[in-house]
C-alpha cells in the first residue's frame, strides 16, 4: 500500500469547515483513499473513501485532486464531538480489506 | 444493530503473566481481525480471519501471541507470556466480507504490563 502523509495536528474553530489534508504522491491507479477517525478511547470508525472523484455523505467530503497525488477530507461545520485523530489510508480495494494506519491528524475543534 | 464487542475494557498484568481477550463481532460479519495499537500510534493488524481460518497472521509474534476464532463467530486473543512492550490498547474489528470497504471496530482492551 502506499505511504501517506498527513500534519501531526490541527485546529479548527466550532461551526467551521475542518480541512485535512493527505499527501499520498505514491498511490497507484488500483488504490482508494480511505478516511477513518478515532475519537479518545474509541476504536477508528469509518468516515468516507473515494477512488478519482470527488465524494460526499452524511459525515463529510473527500476531494481527490486529478493526479491523485493528494486529497482533502472535509468536515462542512466542526462541532467539538469531532475532535479526533483522522486517519487517511491508500489502499487496493482487494488486498485482503487489511488497513495499515499511519499516525493520522489530530483535530482540535475548539469553542 | 449490535456493535462489535470486547472484554475486558481494561487488564493489568505482571510481565510474564498471561492474559486472553475476548472479541463477538456484528452479526454475520465473516471477517474479523485483531489490531495492538500502542500509545501515540495508529492500530497495527495482527490477525486477521475469513471465518474460521486465518487469511494473515504475518505481524503476530508467534512466540507469545495467539489467537482463535472457533465457529467462525467469537474469538480470543491470547498473549502468554506478557512483556512490558505488549502494553497497548488491543481492537477487534469485523467486515461483513474480506472485500466490504468498511470496518466495524469495538471499544478495545486497554492492556497494562507491569
Amino acid at each position: 500500500d502506499a505511504k501517506t502523509t498527513q500534519p501531526p495536528s490541527m485546529d479548527c474553530a466550532e461551526g467551521r469547515a475542518a480541512n485535512l489534508p493527505c499527501n499520498h504522491s505514491t498511490i497507484s491507479g488500483n488504490e482508494y483513499v480511505y478516511w477513518y477517525r478515532q475519537i479518545h478511547s474509541q476504536g477508528p470508525q469509518y468516515i468516507i473513501h473515494g477512488l478519482k472523484n470527488n465524494e460526499t455523505n452524511e459525515m463529510a467530503s473527500l476531494i481527490i485532486t486529478e493526479d491523485r497525488k493528494s486529497s482533502t477530507l472535509i468536515l462542512p461545520h466542526a462541532t467539538l464531538r469531532d475532535t479526533a485523530v483522522y486517519y487517511c489510508i491508500v489502499r487496493v480495494s482487494n488486498a485482503g480489506n487489511m488497513l495499515t494506519f499511519g499516525g493520522g491528524t489530530r483535530l482540535m475543534v475548539k469553542p | 444493530e449490535a456493535g462489535v464487542a470486547q472484554s475486558p475494557r481494561y487488564k493489568i498484568i505482571e510481565k510474564r503473566q498471561s492474559v486472553a481477550f475476548w472479541c463477538n463481532p456484528i452479526s454475520g460479519h465473516a471477517t474479523l481481525y485483531w489490531y495492538q495499537q500502542i500509545l501515540g500510534q495508529g492500530p497495527k493488524l495482527l490477525i486477521q480471519f475469513q471465518n474460521n481460518g486465518v487469511v494473515d497472521d504475518s505481524q503476530l509474534p508467534k512466540d507469545r501471541f495467539s489467537a482463535e476464532r472457533l465457529k467462525g463467530v467469537d474469538s480470543t486473543l491470547k498473549i502468554q507470556p506478557a512483556k512490558l512492550e505488549d502494553s497497548a490498547v488491543y481492537l477487534c474489528a469485523s467486515s461483513l466480507e474480506r472485500v466490504s470497504y468498511e470496518q466495524y471496530f469495538g471499544p478495545g482492551t486497554r492492556l497494562t504490563v507491569t
